[in-house]
């Protein structure tokens, strides 16, 4: 089983600000695989990026994703209100399928 | 408009079974790879199951493989998953997920979830 880690756990930051996400593998992902997801409370995960750096429809630029083998980033380039939520990396090319614990990004 | 809409959840006791139903609608339902993810109270995502386009192929994350059954009617445009077996480290918040293609692919639409408390 691929374990992804996050870090930090939270990130505690202002409007305006950027904000820089982990999310390292325990062995190599395909960048192909590798997902973010984004989540506020009480509503189902919104799909961010795919393979590693690709925006999903619909996501502002301000959005980007990088990393390949074991490491990988999502950025937020300038944290607008509406991004103050639990942001997840996901390996979906090898079964089980596994999502890292989350990185809550909080106002600051 | 895609939309999948999950039912069936609810209180069970320990021991008990109960079977979750996602209606999906808005796209041609059998092209694609479908999965069940849950998410306990105040924690993280967890995948639970994945079933391919015809139904053919399945997998299981190990904490439920032998418990649950994934199956789906692409007749009635519908998923399921029999929950067999229930503990109370089930209790969770239950999502079905769209696979963006048919494959293994990510997860581009979810359902509003469905509640699962298994309690005495």
């Amino acid at each position: 089983e691929i374990v992804l880690t996050q870090s930090p756990g939270t990130l505690s930051l202002s409007p305006g600000e950027r904000a820089t996400l982990s999310c390292r593998a325990s062995q190599s992902v395909s960048s192909t695989y590798l997902a973010w997801y984004q989540q506020k409370p009480g509503q189902a995960p919104r799909l961010l990026i795919y393979g590693a750096s690709t925006r999903a429809t619909g996501i502002p630029d301000r959005f980007s994703g990088s990393g390949s083998g074991t490491d990988f980033t999502l950025t937020i380039s300038r944290l607008e209100p509406e991004d103050f939520a639990v942001y997840y990396c996901q390996q979906h090319g090898s079964s089980p399928l596994t999502f890292g614990p989350g990185t809550k990004v909080d106002i600051k | 408009e895609v939309q999948l809409v999950e039912s069936g959840g609810g209180l069970v006791q320990p021991g008990g079974s109960l079977r979750l139903s996602c209606a999906a609608s808005g796209f041609t339902f059998s092209s694609y790879w479908m999965h069940w993810v849950r998410q306990a109270p105040g924690k993280g995502l967890v995948w639970v199951s994945r079933i391919n386009s015809d139904g053919s192929s399945t997998s299981y994350a190990d904490s439920v493989k032998g418990r649950f059954t994934i199956s789906r009617d692409n007749a009635k445009n519908t998923l399921y998953l029999q929950m067999n077996s229930l503990r109370a480290e089930d209790t969770a918040v239950y999502y079905c997920a769209r696979a963006s293609s048919s494959g293994w692919y990510p997860f581009d639409y979810w359902g509003q979830g469905t509640l699962v408390t298994v309690s005495s």
